[in-house]
């Protein structure tokens, strides 16, 4: 097991109310990613970061932030969640950009009412 | 534009037989490809990958085929067996370049 934690693991929050959801790695990797996982749609890419303050925008990237001030940590947040935004969440982490397998955490159900 | 496909949302096949489980690819500037299993209220798991200079890839009882001229892929689980069933992702990149992109699952049941 690649060391990824995501935190929470389960939440349930009312809309409109802003949501911080944290990754932490211990493997010193510099590539970190949040997926979203939802039915008929797969996973898909919100955000990643390649380095300390440096993130880039996936493809559904619309309604969400990140931050990265330190290497093993990566947050995604919902400003003013969504019921859209009801998912399940995953970190990922690589070693290199492309070209390397991605290791997951096991992920953080949100549920937007 | 959904750059892979994967068009079989789910799959069943019998213990001890091969699965067979396929993946199609738009971008032309993918070359590398993996195959990941998730089983509920897990993350996914890399299963195997293959890159575009070979045209096969075995390991233990998971193969994994490139076809580049018809841009397809495809994972062979031989023989099947009851813990292999999962939802399995196929994804593609371009290497140091694009982060993975993944297909929308296919969900295999192997029936003891």
């Amino acid at each position: 097991d690649a060391g990824i934690t995501q935190s929470p693991r389960h939440k349930v929050t009312e809309t409109g109310t802003p949501v911080t959801l944290r990754c932490h790695q211990t493997e010193n990797h510099r590539y970190m990613y949040w997926y979203r996982q939802d039915p008929g749609h797969g996973l898909r890419l919100i955000h990643y970061s390649y380095g300390v303050k440096d993130t880039d925008k996936g493809e559904v990237s619309d309604g969400y932030s990140v931050s990265r001030s330190k290497t093993e940590d990566f947050l995604l947040t919902l400003e003013s969640a969504t019921s859209s935004q009801t998912s399940v969440y995953f970190c990922a982490i690589s070693e290199v950009r492309g070209g390397s397998p991605l290791h997951f955490g096991n992920g953080t159900r949100l549920t937007v009412t | 534009d959904q750059q892979v496909k994967q068009n079989s949302p789910s799959l069943s096949v019998q213990e001890g037989r091969i699965s067979i489980l396929n993946c199609d690819y738009t971008n032309s500037m993918f070359d590398y490809f993996l195959w990941y299993k998730k089983y509920p209220a897990e993350g996914p798991t890399f299963l195997i990958s293959i890159s575009s200079i070979k045209d096969k890839n075995e390991d233990g009882r998971f193969t994994v085929f490139l076809n580049k001229s018809a841009k397809h892929l495809s994972l062979h689980i031989v023989p099947s067996q009851p813990g292999d069933s999962a939802v399995y992702f196929c994804a593609a990149t371009r290497v140091g370049n694009t982060p993975l992109v993944f297909g929308k699952g296919t969900r295999l049941s192997v029936i003891a």
